[in-house]
């Protein structure tokens, strides 16, 4: 069974460009979730979708977006990047109860 | 809402001794709660679950968990470390009565396996 797949796995882009990362869940699951993970930080919460509604959002401005699709892979869209948007960036897949994440895609901001 | 806790950003550890990382949580109903251990520039790696039963469980590498509800705590236990469980250790909690249930994380605690 193929696990959590995103793309890309690295990315640098400049400041104020915009940038769209993708995440395909594992066959059965329906619920996505994005996370950052800044250096040294823990994993902060972006948004969740499920059955392709938006569940809940973390504490982040309105420039970071995202989207389900009917096969349940998501999107998550950044505009106008800054600088401190560089972080690991963590997509985990659920059906019930745990998730399974991604190997995630490192986004440098230069 | 839910929140988690790990008290220790660093926890050091000879090889061959017991290990624990610790993890307290907060929900208004009852809680799923979840160990994931992460390795540097890769993501996290599911370990272990407690939805319902046993207070005690076990997951993968030898690790187990024990669910205390009286003092809402769910610390991560390996009676004998292998330098090879040096990394960052993630526990999450999700509350089972919150529609909005989202999945939350604590800040991660760095283990160190001194051979």
């Amino acid at each position: 069974e193929a696990g959590v797949t995103q793309s890309p796995t690295h990315l640098i882009k400049t400041r104020g460009q915009q940038v769209t990362l993708r995440c395909s869940p594992i066959s059965g699951h329906t619920s996505v979730y994005w996370y950052q993970q800044a250096l040294g930080l823990g994993l902060q919460f972006l948004l969740w979708y499920d059955e392709g509604e938006e569940r809940n959002r973390g504490n982040f401005p309105p420039r970071f977006s995202g989207r389900q699709f009917p096969n349940y892979s998501s999107e998550l869209n950044v505009n106008a990047l800054e600088l401190e948007d560089s972080a690991l960036y963590l997509c985990a897949s659920s059906r019930r109860s745990e998730a399974f994440f991604g190997q995630g895609t490192r986004l440098t901001v230069v | 809402a839910q929140s988690v806790a790990q008290p220790e950003d660093q926890v050091n550890v000879a090889e061959g001794n017991p290990l624990t990382v610790k993890c307290t949580y907060s929900v208004s109903g009852n809680p799923y709660l979840f160990w994931y251990v992460q390795y540097p520039n890769r993501g996290l790696q599911f370990l272990l679950k407690y939805i319902t039963g046993d207070n005690l469980v076990k997951g993968s590498y030898g690790f187990e968990a024990e669910f205390n509800k009286s003092q809402t705590s769910f610390h991560l236990k390996k009676p004998s470390a292998l330098v090879s469980d040096s990394a960052l250790y993630f526990c999450a909690v999700r509350d089972e009565m919150n529609r909005d249930d989202k999945i939350i994380f604590g800040k991660g605690t760095r283990l160190h396996i001194l051979p």
